[in-house]
């Protein structure tokens, strides 16, 4: 059975930072090239970035909104897959999905950026 | 940036009536490899996106098949034959050929 199980999410003042991440099972991790994908509190789905598999280099790529301010990383050995969050904004304010081609999605972490 | 557009954003329906969702992109997603990276996202009131089609026109695995794609281009439909209650939620276009985009939703609701 395939699992995405985000965590990490919460309450963090503007200007600090955050980690989050997603455990993966049941499928290959290996093979997936994993994506963030976020949505703010009744809006649409914003796409945030993707890191490749290594295979294909591992390179990330970032949505323009968090470019210089988050990255995304990914431990093999651990089928895990993470999101560092900086310099954090109140529009940074979703619920942060990870998913694996589009294919499988987590059920999502909170993340609030409020003094 | 590829730009994602889609019509109606909202669509209340009758079940068991057709319904009919059009998407636009701002350019062409046929990939270098040949492929067209045209996804079809359902999100039902409070859970997790789902992806119901991809390449335009392929249902994932345990899509009803009232659910079709078509399309080309720049031009996508996402079609369900029947409308059921369990359809109820907000339909995203997605493209992957140039890294990922959204479209802004389509809000399906029973009349």
């Amino acid at each position: 059975e395939v699992q995405v199980v985000e965590s990490g999410g919460g309450l963090v003042k503007p200007g600090g930072s955050l980690r989050l991440s997603c455990a993966a099972s049941g499928f290959t991790f290996t093979n997936a090239w994993m994506n963030w994908v976020r949505q703010a509190p009744g809006k649409g789905l914003e796409w945030v970035g993707r890191i490749k598999r290594k295979i294909d280099g591992g390179t990330t790529d970032y949505a323009a909104p968090v470019k210089g301010r988050f990255t995304i990383s990914r431990d093999e050995s651990k089928n895990t897959l993470y999101l560092e969050m900086n310099s954090l904004k109140t529009e940074d304010t979703a619920v942060y999905y990870c998913t694996a081609w589009a294919t499988y999605w987590g059920q999502g972490t909170l993340v609030t950026v409020s003094s | 940036d590829v730009v994602m557009t889609q019509s109606p954003l909202s669509l209340p329906v009758t079940l068991g009536q057709p319904a009919s969702i059009s998407c636009r992109s701002s350019q062409s997603l046929v990939h270098s490899d040949g492929n067209t990276y045209l996804n079809w996202i359902q999100q039902r009131p409070g859970q997790s996106p789902r992806r119901l089609i991809y390449k335009i026109s392929n249902r994932e695995s345990g899509v009803p098949d009232r659910f079709s794609g078509s399309g080309s281009g720049t031009d996508f439909t996402l079609k369900i034959s029947r409308v059921e209650a369990e359809d109820v939620g907000v339909y995203y276009c997605m493209q992957g050929t140039h890294l990922f985009t959204f479209g802004p939703g389509t809000k399906v609701d029973i009349k």
